[in-house]
């Protein structure tokens, strides 16, 4: 079956600390994006990539950073100058740059202890 | 500016109880409007595309509509099940951004 996965489910984090959340897709879509989610809020986009070895910041990219090494994966790595890392982050994917519906992965929820 | 607001953003139907949500909209050459249901705790899962003003797409109890301006979620005779908080999104008019609204929360009650 074709999907996005996103590893791990729970993650925890201690100050200080980089922590990078896995996103995988077998859709064979180009574009690939990174949402954060906060209770009440829309989501709001971090990241996103056209196409390999190519990436954009979107809203909110200070304090993360992310690669596209490869066309089915895009992960993201929360850095320690993030100063509010704790959230519901959930990549997605789509055919193109706005084109057609994106696809979501399960998502990761952050916590900082 | 581009915006997308949706309403109400909580709504308590009764099961069998018949209700539509809103998702208003403004942005320039509309390139498709998007409808998910996401479960607490879970990636948004998608419904429909709408593309152009009168179009429809149904799925079981779910009827999405489509104006200039606006979409409606139709939920009809809805069960427990339906209950998920409904989302929307349009493509930025100048970018290549999705604009989502903040979603509309519907409990079903048996």
């Amino acid at each position: 079956d074709g999907g996005i996965t996103q590893s791990p489910k729970y993650l925890f984090r201690k100050e200080g600390q980089n922590v990078t959340l896995s996103c995988e897709q077998n859709l064979n879509h180009d574009a690939m994006y990174w949402y954060r989610q906060d209770p009440g809020q829309g989501l709001r986009l971090i990241y996103y990539s056209q196409i390999v070895n190519d990436f954009q910041k979107g809203d909110i990219a200070e304090g993360y950073s992310v690669s596209r090494e490869k066309k089915e994966s895009f992960p993201l790595t929360v850095t320690s100058a993030q100063k509010n890392p704790t959230a519901f982050y959930l990549c997605a994917s789509s055919i193109g740059m706005a084109a057609g519906e994106q696809f979501f992965g399960p998502g990761t929820r952050l916590t900082v202890l | 500016e581009d915006q997308v607001t949706q309403s109400p953003e909580a709504l308590r139907l009764q099961e069998g109880e018949s209700s539509s949500l809103n998702c208003s909209y403004t942005v320039s050459g509309l390139r498709g409007l998007f409808w998910y249901r996401q479960d607490p705790g879970k990636g948004p899962e998608f419904l429909f595309t709408l593309y152009s003003a009168g179009e429809e797409k149904e799925k079981e109890r779910l009827k999405a509509t489509l104006t200039k301006k606006e979409s409606f979620l139709h939920i009809t005779a809805p069960k427990p099940e339906d209950s998920a908080t409904y989302l929307c999104a349009v493509p930025n008019s100048g970018t290549y951004k999705y604009i989502f609204g903040t979603g509309t929360r519907l409990k079903v009650l048996a």
